[in-house]
């Protein structure tokens, strides 16, 4: 079963603006991670941010979590023509339960 | 280091057969686990092996089962083939022995039930 809601279900920018996507889960957490998929293939692990942490940066990658809302999002900057893909929320640990995901294209 | 495999990449097969999927963890991994891809379910859990047992299991029907080798590598079967088993199927491979820790995903099998 899915985790949450994802938000928004589908995102269009252009090249070298920023993108935001957002997650919401219904239990408690110990850390939550995201994941990016292209075009139907495996998930690549971007970043992990822990309960205990409310914000996490990995190069153009920012994520906030929220505990006490149940929600994080993912801001992706000055994005790029190849950032295009799903994104994907998970938690759970190695019984990871995910988000419906956020389709991202960006137009170069 | 290599990468999580999975082997076959693609697969068609008719409904009432069954299919075994072979997953090769990253080395050094010990917890494999096995999801299941659909547009109309999403990503679901189907389960979890480590160091040869399973240690978490979805909510799937029987006819979803999988085994873990003393080297690690993992195998899922699926009998008796429905067309709504048609998916991506992914495994991913992570350090744990407790606790979580961060996933790696192979590039999935796809699934075709005729």
């Amino acid at each position: 079963s899915q985790q949450g809601e994802e938000d928004p279900q589908a995102l269009s920018i252009q090249e070298g603006e920023n993108a935001t996507m957002n997650c919401s889960y219904k239990t408690s957490i110990n850390n939550l991670q995201w994941y990016r998929q292209n075009s139907g293939r495996g998930l690549v692990h971007l970043i992990l941010i822990r309960s205990n942490e409310r914000e996490k940066h990995s190069g153009r990658l920012r994520v906030t979590l929220d505990t006490s809302k149940k929600s994080s999002s993912l801001l992706i900057t000055a994005s790029r023509a190849a950032d295009t893909a799903s994104y994907f929320c998970a938690t759970g640990g190695n019984k990871l339960v995910f988000g419906a995901g956020t389709i991202l294209r960006v137009k170069s | 280091k290599a990468g999580v495999t999975q082997t076959p990449r693609y697969l068609i097969k008719t409904r009432g057969q069954q299919v075994t999927l072979s997953c090769s963890p990253i080395s050094g991994h010990r917890s494999v686990s096995w999801y299941q891809q659909t547009p109309g379910q999403g990503l679901q859990f189907l389960f979890e092996y480590f160091s040869e047992t399973q240690r978490n299991k979805g909510n799937f029907p029987g006819r979803f089962s999988g085994r873990q080798f003393s080297n690690s590598r993992s195998e899922m079967n699926v009998s008796t083939l429905e067309l709504g088993d048609s998916a991506l199927y992914l495994c991913a491979s992570s350090r744990a022995g407790t606790g979580e820790q961060t996933q790696y995903f192979g590039p999935g099998t796809r699934l075709l039930v005729l």
